[in-house]
C-alpha cells in the first residue's frame, strides 16, 4: 500500500488556518486518504477522509489533488487545542489491516 | 456515548509478572482493534475481532500475547509473562461497520514493565 510522507513539524499561530500537507505518490485508485490527529495522551481521533474530491466537515477541510499524490489537511481557525500530532494515512476503505500510523507532522499552535 | 473505555489507565509491574488490560467498546460496535504504540515503532495494530471472533492477530509480538473477546461489550489483552520491552501504551479501539469506516480509540493504558 501507498506510503505518506509528512513534515515532522509546523507551527501556526492561533486564529490562523493550519495547513497540513501530505505526499502520497504512489497511492492506488482504490486508496482513500485519511486524516487522525492524536493530542498528547489521549488516543487517535478521526478527522476527516477523502478519495478524490475536497471534503469538509465541522473539524477541517481536506484538498486532495487532482492526480492524487497530495492532499492537505485545513484547519481553518486554529485554536490551542489543536496542538497535536496529525497523521495522513492512505488505505483501502475497509481494510482494517491498514490503519498505518506513521510518524506524523506534530502541529504546534502558538498564541 | 461514553466512548471505548480502557483500564487500568496506568499499569506499573514487574518483570515475569501477569499483565491484563481491558477494554469496553461503543455499544453497537462490532469491530474492536488493539494497538500498541511506542516511541520507536509508532502505532502497530496488534490484533482485531469481528462480532467477538479474532479475525487478524499477525501483529501480536510473540506467545506472550494473548486477547479474548468474550462478549461484545468487553475485550481483554494479557501479556504473561511480561518484559520490559513490553512498556509502551495500548490503545483500544472500535468501529461500526454498517455506519462508517471510522475507528474510535479509547484513552489507553500506559503499561510499564520495571
Amino acid at each position: 500500500d501507498a506510503k505518506t510522507t509528512q513534515p515532522t513539524s509546523m507551527d501556526c499561530a492561533e486564529g490562523r488556518a493550519a495547513n497540513l500537507p501530505c505526499n502520497h505518490s504512489t497511492i492506488s485508485g482504490n486508496e482513500y486518504v485519511y486524516w487522525y490527529r492524536q493530542i498528547h495522551s489521549q488516543g487517535p481521533q478521526y478527522i476527516i477522509h477523502g478519495l478524490k474530491n475536497n471534503e469538509t466537515n465541522e473539524m477541517a477541510s481536506l484538498i486532495i489533488t487532482e492526480d492524487r499524490k497530495s492532499s492537505t489537511l485545513i484547519l481553518p481557525h486554529a485554536t490551542l487545542r489543536d496542538t497535536a500530532v496529525y497523521y495522513c494515512i492512505v488505505r483501502v476503505l475497509y481494510n482494517n489491516n491498514d490503519m498505518r500510523f506513521g510518524a506524523g507532522t506534530r502541529l504546534t499552535v502558538k498564541p | 456515548d461514553a466512548g471505548v473505555i480502557q483500564s487500568p489507565r496506568h499499569e506499573v509491574t514487574e518483570m515475569g509478572q501477569e499483565v491484563t488490560l481491558r477494554c469496553k467498546p461503543i455499544s453497537g460496535h462490532d469491530y474492536l482493534f488493539w494497538y500498541r504504540q511506542t516511541m520507536m515503532r509508532g502505532l502497530e495494530l496488534l490484533i482485531y475481532f469481528n462480532n467477538n471472533v479474532p479475525i487478524d492477530d499477525s501483529g501480536m509480538p510473540e506467545d506472550r500475547f494473548s486477547a479474548k473477546m468474550p462478549n461484545a461489550s468487553f475485550s481483554t489483552l494479557k501479556i504473561q509473562p511480561s518484559e520490559p520491552r513490553d512498556s509502551a501504551v495500548y490503545f483500544c479501539a472500535s468501529r461500526n461497520s454498517a455506519r462508517e469506516d471510522t475507528q474510535y480509540f479509547g484513552p489507553g493504558t500506559r503499561l510499564t514493565v520495571l
